[in-house]
């Protein structure tokens, strides 16, 4: 079973730090990576997509790394602030299925002044 | 920029009625989807629809169907509502495989309560 594992469940951190959000999948054939955050009571939004060549890919102060090899991902969150405080989801896709979506639990991120 | 609406941002329903949630998008996109999110659990796939009155089921379809009868409307429908199927219902929708690296673009979510 296609399955992908997100860690910590959640964190708190001050304004202005960084942190690392973990993500580990069984997910094969693996077409791409996604790092989707979403806000309280709104929908997930797109922040980086990644496919198997790539190993890092930027958005703002967000930066998503991907090890193909030991089917592991984080997303980075640099100098954090108050408006980052949200759900952060992994999301994999398999090679030519790509309506097929397997997604994480999501990481909890709560920045506080 | 793509968007992607739901009909109600809440809605409390009783048990055994029956529930429409409507989603509408405005890209032209061909495929559709419905997910439900529950705490502690991924998104999950309900059904999606890859062209007009076309469908398919996924993960966890029991308890529910969905109507397409025009490209940028997908219908939710709980034929006879239950307790379990309070949740977060998400819409999502993305245009064919291979153009635009596939993106989903998601509506802003359906909190039903179910009574």
């Amino acid at each position: 079973k296609n399955q992908v594992e997100q860690s910590p469940q959640s964190l708190i951190i001050l304004e202005g730090k960084n942190c690392t959000l973990q993500c580990n999948y069984t997910v094969s054939p693996f077409s791409n990576l996604r790092w989707y955050k979403q806000d309280t009571g709104r929908g997930p939004v797109s922040l980086t997509i990644m496919t198997f060549s790539e190993n890092t890919k930027s958005n703002g102060r967000y930066t998503a790394t991907l090890d193909a090899d030991t089917k592991q991902s984080s997303l980075h969150i640099t100098a954090s602030q108050l408006s980052d405080s949200a759900s952060y989801i992994c999301v994999v896709s398999v090679y030519s299925n790509d309506y097929k979506l397997s997604f994480g639990a999501g990481t909890t991120v709560t920045v506080r002044a | 920029d793509v968007k992607v609406t739901q009909s109600s941002r809440y809605l409390v329903k009783r048990t055994g009625e029956k529930v429409f949630l409507e989603c509408v998008q405005d890209m032209d996109h061909e495929n559709m989807f419905w997910y439900r999110q529950d705490p502690g659990l991924g998104l999950r796939l309900i059904y999606f629809s890859y062209d007009v009155k076309m469908k398919e089921k996924g993960d966890i379809p029991e308890g529910y169907s969905v109507s397409r009868e025009k490209k940028e409307r997908f219908s939710l429908i709980l034929e006879s509502a239950s307790t379990n199927q309070t949740s977060m219902y998400l819409c999502a929708s993305s245009s064919t495989p291979g153009r635009a690296r596939y993106e989903q673009y998601f509506g802003p979510g359906t909190r039903l309560t179910v009574t």
